[in-house]
């Protein structure tokens, strides 16, 4: 793998708006993606990240940092369909993904 | 579009049985076809890549006479658990890249069960 790392699991309010974080280390990296994942079944892509700054999609956002080995993922107005596990992977080489270990969000009301 | 199937959806099987898993790309031509096994609240570990009509490359710590990967076509992928045991039970996801752009789609899966 190339040790990525993000929080296991985080709680917010249904209406709120959470950041969950993701670092890795930089070398081979070509791209950070973002993924959801609804138990028992397969992820969905959210957003990507190439260059530096903020990629807006709605109420998903994504930003990178390449010289901190840094990206996160913003979700706003929190619905309780939000609920689900959000993985963040990292191209290497231009042709694999390696993904972190996921982020279990529970939105409650 | 962009659209990646599974076959099957779930399987159960005996220890000591082989089972094949398929992974087709429905509209469009996959380059490279990536195999994924997720244990119960872990993430996706990358088994292996393959592009179509080579040798797939295995991850560090992947049996490649356990696990054959075939991907004989641009649009069609199998995996083959030879000699399944209980530790093999997972769900095992693949997904497909077009090689035009760097995402990949995934397919819904396969939950394999061995008794």
């Amino acid at each position: 793998g190339q040790n990525i790392d993000q929080p296991t699991e985080m709680t917010a309010t249904e209406g709120a708006i959470v950041q969950i974080n993701c670092t890795y280390q930089t070398s081979g990296f070509n791209g950070l993606f973002w993924y959801q994942q609804h138990a028992g079944e397969a992820p969905t892509f959210l957003s990507y990240n190439v260059l530096d700054g903020l990629e807006e999609k709605g109420r998903f956002s994504s930003f990178l940092s390449r010289s901190k080995g840094y990206s996160y993922l913003l979700l706003k107005e929190l619905q309780m369909k939000d609920s689900a596990s959000y993985l963040c992977a990292y191209l290497y080489n231009f042709n694999k993904f390696y993904f972190g270990s996921g982020t279990k969000l529970n939105v409650k009301p | 579009g962009a659209v990646v199937s599974q076959h099957p959806s779930w399987v159960i099987c005996k220890s000591g049985t082989s089972v094949k898993i398929e992974c087709r790309s429905l509209d469009f031509q996959a380059t490279t076809m990536f195999w994924y096994r997720q244990f119960p609240k872990q993430s996706l570990m990358l088994m292996a890549t393959s592009n179509e009509g080579s040798k797939a490359t295995y991850e560090q710590g992947v049996e490649k006479d356990k696990f054959l990967i075939n991907h004989a076509s641009l649009t069609l992928s199998t995996l083959t658990v030879t000699s399944a045991h209980p530790e093999d039970s997972s769900f095992y996801i693949c997904s497909a890249s077009s090689g035009t752009d760097y995402e990949q789609y995934f397919g819904p899966g396969t939950r394999l069960t061995v008794t």
